[in-house]
C-alpha cells in the first residue's frame, strides 16, 4: 500500500515570497490533515478536510495560509506571503473515513520550509 | 494549543536498558496514541489505547493509561540504538472531532 506522498521535501524561500506544498493521501482515505511542526515542538493542526470539505481550520492563519482539497483527493497548502516564523516542517496525514476513534493517522515525510 | 505535556523532554540511556516516557493531558479523551519520529522524517504510529483500556502491549512496547490522573506512559524494553527518536503522545478528545492533538514530545537517545 502506498503511503502519504508529499512534495517538495525541502524548500528555502525569502520572507514575503509565496510557497505551495502538495499532498497525496492514501487511496480511499476520506480525512486529510495538515500539521505544522516547529523545531522542538509537537505538530499543531492547521486544517482538517473530510472529503473535499473543511472540518476544522480554527488554527490556520487565514490572512496568509490557504488550503484546498479538490475532488476530495490531493491537497495543496499555500503560504503567501511567508514570514520568518513560518519556518517549520509541514506534515500531511490521512485517515480512513471512520475516524481516529479506532485507527491511527498515516503521515507523509513532511516538507521542511526555511524562510530567510 | 498543546493538549499533552511529556516528561522527560530528553532521555539518554544505554542499549539494553528500559526507557519510560510519560504524557499528561488536560481534557477527556476517546483514545491516546503514541507516535515515533526519526530525525527529519514523518511520524510513525506505535500504539493506540482507548479510554476504557488500562494497559496495552505491542512487541517491546508497553503503554498504560490512567484516565483518573489524565496520564499515560510508554515503556520501551531492551532498548536498541535504532529506538533513538522523538516520541509523541497524541489524544483524540471526547466530542472533539476526528483529529489528533499532540504533546510536546520526548527525545530519546539510545547509546551503544
Amino acid at each position: 500500500e502506498a503511503g502519504v506522498a508529499q512534495s517538495p521535501r525541502y524548500k528555502i524561500i525569502e520572507k514575503r515570497q509565496s510557497v505551495a506544498f502538495w499532498c497525496n493521501p492514501i487511496s480511499g482515505h476520506a480525512t486529510l490533515y495538515w500539521y505544522q511542526q516547529i523545531l522542538g515542538q509537537g505538530p499543531k493542526l492547521l486544517i482538517q478536510f473530510q472529503n473535499n470539505g473543511v472540518v476544522d481550520d480554527s488554527q490556520l492563519p487565514k490572512d496568509r495560509f490557504s488550503a484546498e482539497r479538490l475532488k476530495g483527493v490531493d491537497s495543496t497548502l499555500k503560504i503567501q506571503p511567508a514570514k520568518l516564523e513560518d519556518s517549520a516542517v509541514y506534515l500531511c496525514a490521512s485517515s480512513p473515513g471512520q475516524g481516529l476513534r479506532d485507527t491511527e493517522a498515516f503521515f507523509g515525510q513532511g516538507t521542511r520550509l526555511t524562510v530567510v | 494549543s498543546q493538549q499533552g505535556e511529556e516528561d522527560p523532554q530528553a532521555l539518554s540511556i544505554q542499549e539494553g536498558e528500559n526507557a519510560t516516557m510519560n504524557c499528561s493531558y488536560k481534557t477527556s479523551i476517546n483514545n491516546l496514541q503514541w507516535y515515533r519520529q526519526n530525525s527529519g522524517r514523518g511520524l510513525v504510529h506505535l500504539i493506540l489505547i482507548r479510554s476504557n483500556e488500562r494497559e496495552k502491549h505491542s512487541g517491546r512496547l508497553r503503554v498504560t493509561l490512567d484516565t483518573s490522573k489524565k496520564s499515560s506512559s510508554l515503556l520501551i524494553t531492551a532498548s536498541r540504538a535504532a529506538d533513538t527518536a522523538s516520541y509523541f503522545c497524541a489524544t483524540v478528545l471526547t466530542g472533539g472531532g476526528n483529529k489528533l492533538t499532540f504533546g510536546t514530545g520526548t527525545q530519546l537517545k539510545v547509546e551503544l
